[in-house]
């Protein structure tokens, strides 16, 4: 069966690297993705992973995939304050038709 | 070019009551579909439709839940009876049939809660 999880909660500070992490259980995703809440908004595709890859890098997002184990991450470098939102991983398998399963999701707060 | 766009925003509503809710996806999007996320919960695919075409209705909860997409433009999302449990965030989205890979775009939700 499908099944995602992620941490809920995040604090770094400004400045910082912001590490999420994820974890799928279905080994036939053939896509990997990360998309950003903000309060009051939809959601927004950060990125993207293919599952032939291990790393995928877009200006302060780096993504790394670990098939083996079934772990997704996320890093943010040089994290801002206009980060903090709630970032969900979502899966989408082969099979699965086109449907997306996400996380719970994470609140990443940055302070000050 | 307009995003996906959801009405109302907000809904509060009594226990029995109907609801409706409202999705008009970006224009040329063939695919549509419903999520909805429970308070604290994660995120659950509700349906995809292609064009008018219920194409995955798997993730509807029950009978109460009536979707319909007349014309393959906007869709509609019926609740009624609502119960308690459907309380949480109801989102839409939608994509092009042929993007490579393919890229939902979301709305901005509706706020349901069920007293």
């Amino acid at each position: 069966g499908e099944d995602v999880e992620q941490s809920l909660f995040l604090s770094v500070r400004e400045g910082d690297s912001s590490v999420i992490n994820c974890t799928y259980t279905d080994s036939s995703s053939t896509y990997l993705y990360w998309y950003k809440q903000e309060p009051g908004a939809g959601l927004q595709l950060l990125t993207y992973i293919f599952s032939n890859m291990d790393m995928k890098q877009d200006q302060r997002l780096t993504v790394l995939l670990n098939k083996k184990d079934k772990h997704l991450s996320l890093r943010i470098a040089d994290t801002q304050t206009g980060d903090s939102a709630i970032y969900f991983c979502a899966e989408r398998a082969t099979g699965g038709g086109n449907k997306l399963t996400f996380g719970t999701g994470t609140q990443l707060k940055v302070e000050l | 070019e307009a995003g996906v766009t959801q009405f109302p925003s907000h809904s509060v509503i009594e226990k029995g009551q109907t609801v409706t809710l409202r999705c008009d996806p970006i224009s040329g999007h063939d695919n549509l579909y419903w999520y909805r996320r429970v308070m604290g919960k994660e995120i659950k695919f509700l349906l995809h439709f292609v064009k008018e075409s219920k194409q995955d209705e798997s993730g509807m909860p029950n009978n109460r839940f009536l979707a319909e997409r007349t014309g393959g433009t906007y869709s509609t999302l019926k609740v009624q009876p609502a119960e308690l449990e459907d309380s949480g965030v109801y989102f839409c989205a939608s994509s092009q049939q042929w993007d490579y890979p393919e890229t939902q775009y979301f709305g901005p939700g509706t706020r349901l809660l069920v007293l």
